[in-house]
Order: structure tokens, then C-alpha cells, then sequence
């Protein structure tokens, strides 16, 4: 596609469900990279994709979170036990591979009621 | 631990004014560092990067920055601020995998307003 793809822009859920964030890529692009950003705060990093595996999953707040890259190109970021907290825009960004510009999505604006 | 510092949460410019916007990191290794602006309703895009060589860089609309080793810095400028740069300014770390590019570690960001 001709940039990264976040669905849905906005998403609504109660307390405790289960929600599922969608991010298509750049077309060929390796790397993939999922972010949080919280009102008035930087996006922070939550995992970091090359290809099919996690490289760095360090950011991810808690096993409530959990990320899948199954075929190198879409990936899903999956949150069980949904809390207020984790009300935020959430941004997907992609990249030939290393060294090489990170392309961000417009985001995804969850928000927990 | 790696750490970008914002020290400024909003500025206020006057169009035609010139610009700085300040950026300091804590980083053990050399760092690759990064301009992001976002505008209302936008996505993050890329301004400027450094990754290594001449420590001025030049970016998109007019911006350009400057790789301070000693002083941990790299400050965003632009000599005559548009209206149409009004928007948040964010920083960020590129983490260094041994000399490829990881997850970026960002700036609480700086909010800029352009006076007419």
C-alpha cells in the first residue's frame, strides 16, 4: 500500500474485553514497530518486529498485551482484560530493515470505559 | 538507561521568528537520532535523522539540526518559522543494535504555536 494502514482509527471497548489492533505495513518492508501514546506524552515503545519474530519485546507493559506477525507483513496487537489505562492512541510504523526511515500509521485511538 | 529530554512543553514563536527547540539524550552508545513533527489529526512524520558524518543535518520544510557529542544535544532550528509549522515536535533515540537501527525511545514533546 501506499502507506502504513491502522484499523479501526477508533475503538470503543468495556472494561475487561478483549481487543484486537490491526497495522498493514508499507509493502516489503521488514521491520515493524508497535507504539503507545498517551495524552499529552511521546509515543512509547511497546515491540519491535523483523520479519515474522519479535526482536524486542521489552516495551510491552504487561502478558495482557501480546503481539503476532504471522506472515512478515500484517501484525496484530492483541490486548486481554482491557483496562482504562490502556486508553491511547496506539501507533504501528514500518521500515525497509535496518538503519532505514520508520513510516508511522495515523493510529489507532482506543479508548476503555 | 536510554532517555530523550524535552525541556520545553510548548513555544511560542511569531511567524517569520526564528526557531530552536531543544533535545538532550542519555545514550551509552552512539546514538542515531531523529525530528519527528505531528500535526492535529496526522501521523508522525519524519523531519531530519542522524546516524553518523556531518553533525548538521538538513531536513524537510527548511529544518535542519545539530549533533552535539559533548553537550548530548541535538537541537532542531529553522531560521523563519510558517504559520503552517505549528504542530508537536517530538525527539527520539534510535536504539543502536549493533550498528542497525531498533525501536525509537521518544521526547515527551514540544508544542509549537506560530503568532501572526
Amino acid at each position: 500500500g501506499a502507506g502504513v494502514s491502522q484499523t479501526p482509527s477508533n475503538k470503543v471497548t468495556e472494561k475487561g474485553k478483549y481487543v484486537e489492533l490491526r497495522c498493514d505495513p508499507i509493502s516489503g518492508h521488514t521491520a515493524l514497530y508497535w507504539y503507545r501514546q498517551s495524552l499529552g506524552q511521546g509515543p512509547e515503545f511497546l515491540i519491535y518486529f523483523q520479519g515474522t519474530g519479535a526482536a524486542d519485546d521489552s516495551g510491552l507493559p504487561n502478558d495482557r498485551f501480546f503481539a503476532v506477525r504471522p506472515e512478515g507483513s500484517v501484525s496484530t496487537l492483541k490486548i486481554q482484560r482491557t483496562e482504562r489505562g490502556d486508553s491511547a492512541v496506539y501507533l504501528c510504523a514500518s521500515s525497509k530493515g535496518s538503519g532505514t526511515e520508520a513510516f508511522f500509521g495515523q493510529g489507532t485511538r482506543l479508548t476503555v470505559v | 538507561a536510554q532517555s530523550v529530554t524535552q525541556p520545553d512543553i510548548h513555544i511560542t514563536v511569531s511567524e517569520g521568528a526564528s526557531l530552536e527547540l531543544r533535545c538532550n539524550y542519555s545514550y551509552g552508545a552512539t546514538p542515531y537520532l531523529f525530528w519527528y513533527v505531528q500535526s492535529p489529526g496526522q501521523g508522525l512524520q519524519l523531519l531530519l535523522k542522524y546516524f553518523s558524518g556531518d553533525t548538521l543535518v538538513q531536513g524537510i520544510k527548511g529544518f535542519e539540526a545539530e549533533f552535539k557529542r559533548s553537550q548530548s544535544s541535538f537541537n532542531l532550528r529553522k531560521p523563519s518559522v510558517h504559520w503552517s509549522d505549528a504542530a508537536e515536535y517530538f525527539c527520539a533515540v534510535g536504539m543502536n543494535y549493533g550498528g542497525s537501527q531498533g525501536n525509537l525511545i521518544f521526547g515527551k514533546g514540544t508544542k509549537l504555536s506560530v503568532k501572526p
